[in-house]
């Protein structure tokens, strides 16, 4: 069965470090999304692409936070520099398509748990 | 201001007993309505949706969800809990407000189970 892929699983670093994440989406999705998920909360969106093109990235701090998915297949995701409260999981999601009327399930990674010392 | 609420933290049944596990939400309109799991160290799993019709909707595991549009609310439901059951659960809406695609999550309740 096909899967989302992430890593690192577990990154630990140091404040003020930058780190990167990685994501590979189940082959033929169009829309991947990258979500932060803060212990004791519910996934945030933090970015969405449709292909290669950001649709909503209200929601991420762009003056340390980038991502991008350049051939509209895998996907990167960078924090610089790392904050304390930049310590969370980072989920990604990817979907057959994001937009329409037909309704596609979102299929999620393992994640990637950031500890930011 | 839109939100997803789920009132309960955390919640501790016995193997066997049913559960109940409440999602409310505030939109203008009824969005696309969802439950996930999450087991520990494992991504989120879709458990079931309900979009339109019958307003109890079958999910995998087990669960069902029934919507009730009078109060705003999508619970979750099991009628034997079994101990592999034990994670945390998400209710989610897609306010589908034209666009893309989005979930809005709520902050999670995290189900334990006594043997």
């Amino acid at each position: 069965e096909a899967e989302v892929a992430q890593s690192p699983r577990y990154k630990i670093t140091e404040k003020s470090q930058a780190v990167a994440f990685w994501c590979d989406p189940i082959s033929g999705h169009a829309t991947l999304y990258w979500y932060r998920q803060i212990l004791g909360q519910g996934p945030e969106l933090l970015v969405q692409f449709q292909d290669e093109s950001v649709v909503d990235d209200s929601q991420l701090p762009k003056d340390r936070f980038s991502a991008e998915r350049l051939k509209g297949v895998d996907s990167t995701l960078k924090i610089q520099p790392a904050e304390l409260g930049d310590s969370a999981m980072y989920l990604c999601a990817s979907s057959a398509s994001g937009s329409g009327k037909s309704y596609n399930e979102q299929f999620f990674g393992p994640g990637t748990r950031l500890t930011v010392l | 201001a839109q939100s997803v609420t789920q009132p309960d933290i955390h919640i501790t049944v016995s193997e066997g007993a049913s559960l109940e596990l409440r999602c409310n939400y505030s939109y203008g309109a009824t969005p696309y309505l969802f439950w996930y799991v999450q087991s520990p160290g494992q991504g989120l799993q879709l458990l079931l949706k309900y979009f339109s019709g019958d307003t109890l909707v079958q999910g995998i595991k087990g669960f069902e969800a029934e919507f009730k549009r009078s109060q705003s609310s999508f619970n979750l439901r099991k009628p034997s809990v079994h101990w592999s059951d034990a994670a945390e659960y998400f209710c989610a809406v897609d306010p589908f407000s034209g666009g893309y695609n989005k979930l809005i999550f709520g902050a999670g309740t995290r189900l334990a189970v006594h043997p």
